[in-house]
């Protein structure tokens, strides 16, 4: 099945630009999405790109995504602290037996220090 | 619109009982997934219904077993519960195409004792 990894913490300075890193094993995924979670909450979805786009802006958000490399990454500028929280990388594929099925990465937690 | 909400929030359970959560998806999603949520093994799902079948399947036990509604509205039952089953259950909702976006509830968090 799918396999999504993702390093598990990240540290930004206030105003800096944060950059979220994501690799992937399946080459039929489909769909790539970023959720972010807080604390006590559950996702909320960010941002998506297609398998045939390398690149999608959306605001402070861009995604960025090797498809050779099998590697997607999330950029935000201008971090905030209301940035900080766990970032889920999640990618949709073929799971068999004509299903699809969201697999996530164990998510990476941005913190952001004033 | 409504997002999509879970019910109860939390729960407090003793092993050997068993458990029913629910979720109602937005307003004209008809697929519903479910989620358990732990900080040692991340986010696995468990299931997934669309039009009250049981469309794909997770690696979970029998014990984990859930159904869907003719208003798509979806239960998720664990029998026979094991200390390990203390988790956030997430439900998520969507359109129920192939390629979806999906939209998570808050949780419903479990613990077992």
């Amino acid at each position: 099945g799918e396999d999504v990894e993702q390093s598990l913490f990240l540290s930004v300075r206030e105003g800096d630009s944060s950059v979220i890193n994501c690799t992937y094993t399946d080459s039929s995924s489909t769909y790539l999405y970023w959720y972010k979670q807080e604390p006590g909450a559950g996702l909320q979805l960010l941002t998506y790109i297609f398998s045939n786009m390398d690149m999608k802006q959306d605001q402070r958000l861009t995604v960025l995504l090797n498809k050779k490399d099998k590697h997607l990454s999330l950029r935000i500028a201008d971090t905030q602290t209301g940035d900080s929280a766990i970032y889920f990388c999640a990618v949709f594929a073929y799971s068999g037996a004509g299903s699809y099925q969201l697999t996530f990465g164990k998510g990476t937690k941005l913190s952001v220090i004033p | 619109k409504a997002g999509v909400t879970q019910t109860p929030r939390y729960l407090i359970k003793t092993r050997g009982q068993q458990v029913t959560l629910s979720c109602s998806p937005i307003s004209g999603h008809r697929s519903v997934s479910w989620y358990q949520q732990t900080p040692g093994q991340g986010l696995q799902f468990l299931f997934e219904y669309f039009s009250e079948t049981q469309r794909n399947k997770g690696n979970f036990p029998g014990r984990f077993s859930g159904r869907q509604f003719s208003n798509s509205r979806s239960e998720m039952n664990v029998s026979t519960l094991e200390l390990g089953d203390s988790a956030l259950y997430l439900c998520a909702s969507s359109l129920g195409s192939s390629n979806e976006k999906l939209f998570f509830g808050s949780g419903t968090q479990l613990s077992v004792l």
